[in-house]
């Protein structure tokens, strides 16, 4: 069963330092997201992306945060001047367009901000 | 915008017991409602949905009820096993849109 893959699984940044965490949706899904995790809180919504462009985006994503899919295939998150309460899981997500509703997590990136 | 609660934080009960774990949401044009099930370190998978458009779902031993009135939905897990213990979140979205707003989670231990 195909599944959303994310690079690095965990990444450890000096803070003020600049990450970009790498996904690559299943294949012909058409949506795509970022939530994350702060450890042991509830998983957040960040953006959603879909035609090359952001359809929507939380009030956590500010302009630390951008979003890209450079290619067919990966979809980036970078975080400019990373900070302390960065640190959490990243999750990748994406949905097909003929399912609903239904999206699928990737396995996530721990992001330690040091 | 939409807000999500859940109910209880943390849940043990005996193997073989049934769990139940419960949401409420606050916006009534929500109409599509996943549950996640999250093991530690992992990704969170989906386990169930329901949409609006009926009030019960089964799947096996699990099932989902909505009560679009009231709004609120529950989680039911009949004939636990030590291997449904994780962490479960609910999560509310207005189909057509593009983001789920989830619940703050339910750490589920059975006890053999």
């Amino acid at each position: 069963e195909p599944e959303v893959t994310q690079t690095p699984s965990h990444q450890v940044t000096q803070m003020g330092q600049e990450v970009i965490l790498r996904c690559v949706p299943i294949s012909n899904h058409l949506y795509f997201y970022w939530y994350r995790q702060i450890l042991g809180q509830k998983v957040e919504f960040l953006v959603s992306f879909y035609n090359n462009e952001i359809s929507e985006k939380s009030e956590i994503f500010d302009d630390q945060f951008s979003v890209e899919r450079p290619d067919g295939s990966n979809f980036t998150l970078k975080i400019r001047s990373t900070k302390l309460e960065d640190s959490a899981m990243y999750f990748c997500a994406s949905k097909p367009r003929d399912r609903g509703n239904t999206i699928y997590f990737g396995e996530g990136s721990w992001l330690t901000v040091v | 915008g939409e807000n999500v609660e859940q109910h209880p934080s943390t849940l043990s009960v005996q193997e073989g017991d049934s769990a139940v774990i419960k949401c409420t949401y606050s916006d009534s044009a929500s109409n599509y409602f996943p549950w996640y099930k999250q093991e530690l370190g992992k990704r969170p998978q989906l386990i169930i949905d329901i949409r609006s458009n009926v009030g019960e779902k089964k799947d096996q031993r699990i099932a989902v009820t909505l009560n679009k009135t009231a709004k609120h939905f529950s989680l039911h897990i009949t004939e636990t096993q030590p291997e449904d213990s994780a962490v479960y979140f609910c999560a509310a979205s207005i189909e057509g849109t593009y983001k789920y707003i989830f619940g703050t989670g339910t750490r589920l231990k059975v006890l053999a």
